[in-house]
C-alpha cells in the first residue's frame, strides 16, 4: 500500500538533545512539507521541498533543519535551538504539478515530541 | 495572502443531528478549499475539496460543503451526526491554481467535535 510512514509514533527528548524525526514517502510525489500542531493550533509549515536537494524555510523554521536527498525521504531535525519542541509533528507530501491531484496534501501518522 | 477562520473551536451535537461547522476564508486569488478529519494522535484525512466546477462538495462519510464565493465561506455540513464523527475538523485554503509547488496551504485553527449519545 502506498503512503506517509513517519517514526517514531512518540520521541522523548531531554534539554539540549538534537532529534531526528524521520518521514518516508512511496507514493511518488514531488513535494514534501513539515507541519507542527501544538493544542488548540492549527498546522503550523516549518519547511518544504518542492524537489531533491531543494527546500525551502516556512513560517516557523527556526530552530529546525532538513534534508531532502532522496524523493521519498524528508526528515527533520529538532535542534537545540528550538526553544519549545514539544508538539506534533506532521509530515506531508503532494504530487508535481503537472498531475491531476496535485492539489491535494496527504499526510503520514505523526509523531509526538516530548521534552524533559 | 490568504486566511482561513473556524467559527468555534469545540462544537457539540447530539447523535443524529445536523452538523454545522463554519470556514470563512480570505483570499486574493480564486481559492481551492479543503477539510481536513483528524482523529486522536493521527494524521489530516481529506474530507472533501474544492476546486472548480459545481459549488456543492460532497465528501467521505455523508459530508458536504458549499462554496459560496459572496459570503467567502465553505461551511462544513453532515445531515445526521454518529459517534464516529468526533474528531478535529481543519479548513484549509490555498492559490488557485498552484503554479509552483511553493504554493502554501493555509489551515484554520481547527473545530473540535463532540457527538453525544
Amino acid at each position: 500500500d502506498g503512503g506517509i510512514t513517519q517514526s517514531p509514533k512518540y520521541l522523548f527528548r531531554k534539554e539540549g538533545q538534537n532529534v531526528t524525526l524521520s518521514c518516508e514517502q512511496n507514493l511518488n510525489h514531488d513535494a514534501m512539507y513539515w507541519y507542527r500542531q501544538d493544542p488548540g493550533q492549527g498546522l503550523r509549515l516549518i519547511y518544504y521541498s518542492q524537489i531533491v536537494n531543494d527546500f525551502q524555510k516556512g513560517d516557523i523554521a527556526e530552530g529546525y533543519s532538513v534534508s531532502r536527498e532522496k524523493k521519498e525521504s524528508f526528515p527533520l531535525t529538532v535542534t537545540s535551538a528550538q526553544k519549545n519542541p514539544t508538539a506534533f509533528y506532521l509530515c506531508a507530501s503532494r504530487r508535481g504539478l503537472d498531475y491531476i491531484g496535485a492539489d491535494t496534501q496527504y499526510f503520514g501518522p505523526g509523531t509526538r515530541l516530548t521534552v524533559l | 495572502a490568504q486566511s482561513v477562520t473556524q467559527l468555534g473551536s469545540h462544537v457539540s451535537v447530539s447523535e443524529g443531528a445536523l452538523v454545522l461547522l463554519r470556514c470563512n476564508y480570505s483570499s486574493s486569488v480564486p481559492p481551492y478549499l479543503f477539510w481536513y478529519v483528524q482523529y486522536p494522535n493521527q494524521g489530516l484525512q481529506l474530507l472533501l475539496k474544492y476546486t472548480t466546477g459545481a459549488t456543492l462538495v460532497k465528501g467521505i462519510n455523508g459530508f458536504e460543503a458549499e462554496f459560496k464565493k459572496s459570503e467567502t465561506s465553505f461551511h462544513l455540513t453532515k445531515p445526521s451526526a454518529h459517534m464516529s464523527d468526533a474528531a478535529e475538523y481543519f479548513c484549509a485554503v490555498s492559490a488557485s491554481p498552484m503554479k509552483t509547488s511553493y504554493d502554501k496551504v493555509i489551515f484554520g485553527p481547527g473545530t473540535s467535535l463532540s457527538v453525544i449519545p
